[in-house]
């Protein structure tokens, strides 16, 4: 298992402002996750973070909007840039464990509301 | 899109009563997974079944999988005013990469005491 610190737990931010998010994981892990979810709907993966590379972006999101880094094997950070009222979701942060049978532990979520 | 379609998309039950949610999805599988979500809190897994088990156990949660029909149902017995959140289930892809889960739309259980 893995216990995931996530911060902060909510925001309140101006459009066009930016924030960054951050993720802590008590353990070495190769992987991270970064996953919005918009109000009422299902988790979007928006990108795999790896140490020591730049991170993988699903279709959709985009290295300038949502610059992420990954300095070592147990921290990553998210920053949502240029915000703007649709940027108001949940994010989240995620590990997985396991090689065949993946289990996947999230930190409790950024709620980010843009005004 | 998403890989997995829970329904119903909210279920209102009372304390006691059982609690059924299914899921379907599209592609084949390594292994399913369901996760609760507590009031737009983080996930918390519960229960995983590979893709060639069809039917799992624990504590007051069963949950079967159908390949051939490719849906999944999560039963949680004996239901509790704190069984009350969002219930998830995940797909993990056959012939790639196990970490990428993709998610569906989740089903809204409440649970009125």
């Amino acid at each position: 298992s893995a216990v995931i610190s996530q911060k902060p737990s909510r925001d309140i931010c101006q459009r066009g402002t930016s924030l960054t998010i951050q993720c802590q994981v008590d353990s070495q892990v190769t992987m991270m996750f970064w996953y919005r979810q918009q109000p009422g709907q299902s988790l979007t993966l928006i990108a795999t973070a790896n140490q020591g590379s730049e991170a993988t972006y699903e279709s959709g999101f985009v290295i300038d909007k949502f610059p992420i880094s990954r300095p070592n094997l147990t921290f990553s950070t998210l920053t949502v840039s240029n915000m703007s009222p649709e940027d108001s979701s949940i994010y989240l942060c995620s590990v997985a464990v396991g090689f065949r049978d993946t289990e996947a532990f999230f930190g409790q979520g950024t709620r980010l509301t843009v005004v | 899109s998403q890989q997995g379609e829970e329904d119903p998309q909210a279920l209102s039950i009372q304390e006691g009563e059982n609690a059924t949610m299914n899921c379907s999805y599209k592609t084949s599988i390594n292994n399913l997974q369901w996760y609760r979500q507590n009031s737009g809190r983080g996930l918390v897994h519960l229960i995983l079944i590979r893709s060639n088990e069809r039917e799992k156990h624990s504590g007051r949660l069963r949950v079967t999988l159908d390949t051939s029909k490719k849906s999944s149902s999560l039963l949680i017995t004996a239901s509790r005013a704190a069984d009350t959140a969002s219930y998830f289930c995940a797909t993990g892809p056959r012939g790639g990469s196990n970490y990428k889960l993709t998610f569906g739309k989740g089903t809204l259980l409440t649970v009125n005491p």
